[in-house]
């Protein structure tokens, strides 16, 4: 069981606004900034958002992540097929110091 | 620009030594910003933080491996390989190596390689 709990899936038509929440402890998400990475099957995890709600050069604009007290969130808006991917939310943690990944949420577009 | 690629058996039987190397290719290796890790997948679940060196020779490591884990690095070859003891089929998984940064506005992996599949079994 992650340290960091995501909803196992999520889903939404083309089009439409779909956010995955990342929940975790005053140890990780609470003193730490929180990174969004999108994994495609077959393909190495991307880097979609860091330090909480910025988007590396290249990754559209629809992605977005927040974050508030011991909580994160990343929103996709105008879904598209392509997102249908595992995205995972991750931060370090004090107590165990090291790095802890959410058990990530399994993104279908209907 | 950067890329990284894993190196390493693809089947061990249970209890023997687990190798892998990443090579990294196409920019600098030693940036004091700059730290490398290893993240493994095992089949049908989620990813798993393995442990992380700086090039300083700084290290961490998930607890959950209970120091069977070792990540060592070799600048003069711009490569850091991952060692991990008694492998049991829990260690099965694909391996990926990456490349962390932390400075003041960022901390995060940002480069990653293809993976490598690692199967255990008797």
């Amino acid at each position: 069981q992650s340290v960091l709990t995501q909803p196992p899936s999520a889903s939404g038509t083309p089009g439409q606004r779909v956010t995955i929440s990342c929940s975790g402890s005053r140890s990780n998400i609470g003193s730490n900034s929180v990174n969004w990475y999108q994994h495609l099957p077959g393909a190495a995890p991307k880097l979609l958002i860091f330090t909480n709600n910025q988007r590396p050069s290249g990754v559209p604009d629809r992605f977005s992540g927040s974050k508030s007290g011991t909580s994160a969130s990343l929103a996709i808006t105008g879904l598209q097929s392509e997102d249908e991917a595992d995205y995972y939310c991750t931060s370090w943690d004090e107590s165990l110091n090291g790095l802890i990944f959410g058990g990530g949420t399994k993104l279908t577009v209907l | 620009q950067v890329q990284l690629q894993e190196s390493g058996p693809g089947l061990l039987k249970p209890s023997q030594t687990l190798s892998l190397t990443c090579l990294v290719s196409g920019g600098s290796f030693s940036r004091n910003s700059y730290y490398w890790t290893w993240i493994r997948q095992p089949a049908g679940k989620g990813l798993e933080w393995i442990g992380r060196i700086f090039t300083t020779g700084t290290t961490n490591y998930n607890p959950s491996l209970k120091s069977r884990g070792t990540i060592s690095v070799d600048t003069s070859k711009s490569q850091f390989s991952l060692r991990l003891t008694s492998v049991t089929a829990a260690d099965a998984a694909v391996y990926y190596c990456a490349r962390g940064v932390v400075s003041a506005r960022f901390d995060a992996i940002d480069i990653w390689g293809p993976g490598t599949k690692v199967a255990v079994s008797s």
